[in-house]
């Protein structure tokens, strides 16, 4: 069973620090992973989408990394303003078909960023 | 530019009681999904529709029922609520499930089973 896990759970920068954030899952037979932002009391919204066979996809100040093999992935936040605090989340989908658009997501990284 | 919405906003219902969820997207998204995002646990998918008729289980679906019979709704129906069923409930949709396909997210239906 995939599982998926965002370290450190809490994150607490001041306005202008270059931050990452962690992911790692433990099944490397990947589809794709995404990263989400969700605001307090609000849906998620999709920031970044990595395929299986990319490295890395970049959108403004947001950059993620995928490692496949060692089943990790990183968002890169450049730059961080208070308007970046959210809860951050991974999701993997799995590869093999069948039920590949089963997501398992991670419990998020709550991001502070202090004016 | 609607998207994707979800009623009610919040909801207090007793045990026992039927309630149903609605959710409606106006994408014409071949996938939807249900999903609950509780403390501790996270998101975990309910159930999902790959087409119009077309339903399946997903991590946690039992007290639960889906139907689809527009691809443009996907209501999600508490038959006799429980307060274990007591969460925040996310519906979102996709174009396909294929390779590269991001996933969007109404705002959440916050329901109380007292």
């Amino acid at each position: 069973k995939q599982e998926v896990t965002q370290i450190p759970a809490a994150l607490s920068v001041p306005e202008g620090e270059n931050l990452v954030l962690n992911c790692s899952f433990t099944d490397s037979a990947i589809y794709n992973l995404q990263w989400f932002r969700q605001d307090p009391g609000k849906g998620l919204t999709s920031l970044l989408l990595i395929q299986s066979s990319q490295r890395e996809q970049t959108s403004g100040r947001l950059n993620a990394s995928l490692d496949k093999s060692s089943g990790r992935s990183t968002l890169y936040i450049a730059a961080s303003q208070p308007g970046d605090s959210a809860t951050y989340l991974c999701a993997v989908r799995p590869g093999g078909g069948g039920s590949n658009y089963k997501l398992t997501f991670g419990k998020g990284t709550l991001l502070t960023v202090n004016p | 530019d609607a998207g994707i919405t979800q009623s009610p906003r919040y909801k207090i219902t007793e045990t026992g009681r039927q309630v149903t969820l609605m959710c409606h997207q106006t994408w014409s998204h071949s996938y939807m999904f249900w999903y609950r995002q509780d403390l501790g646990h996270g998101l975990r998918l309910i159930y999902y529709s790959a087409a119009a008729d077309i339903t399946d289980k997903g991590e946690v679906p039992d007290g639960y029922v889906v139907s689809r019979s527009k691809t443009e709704n996907f209501p999600l129906t508490l038959e006799s609520a429980t307060r274990s069923q007591t969460s925040v409930y996310f519906c979102a949709s996709s174009e396909s499930a294929g390779w590269g396909e991001k996933l969007f997210f109404g705002s959440g239906t916050q329901l109380s089973v007292l």
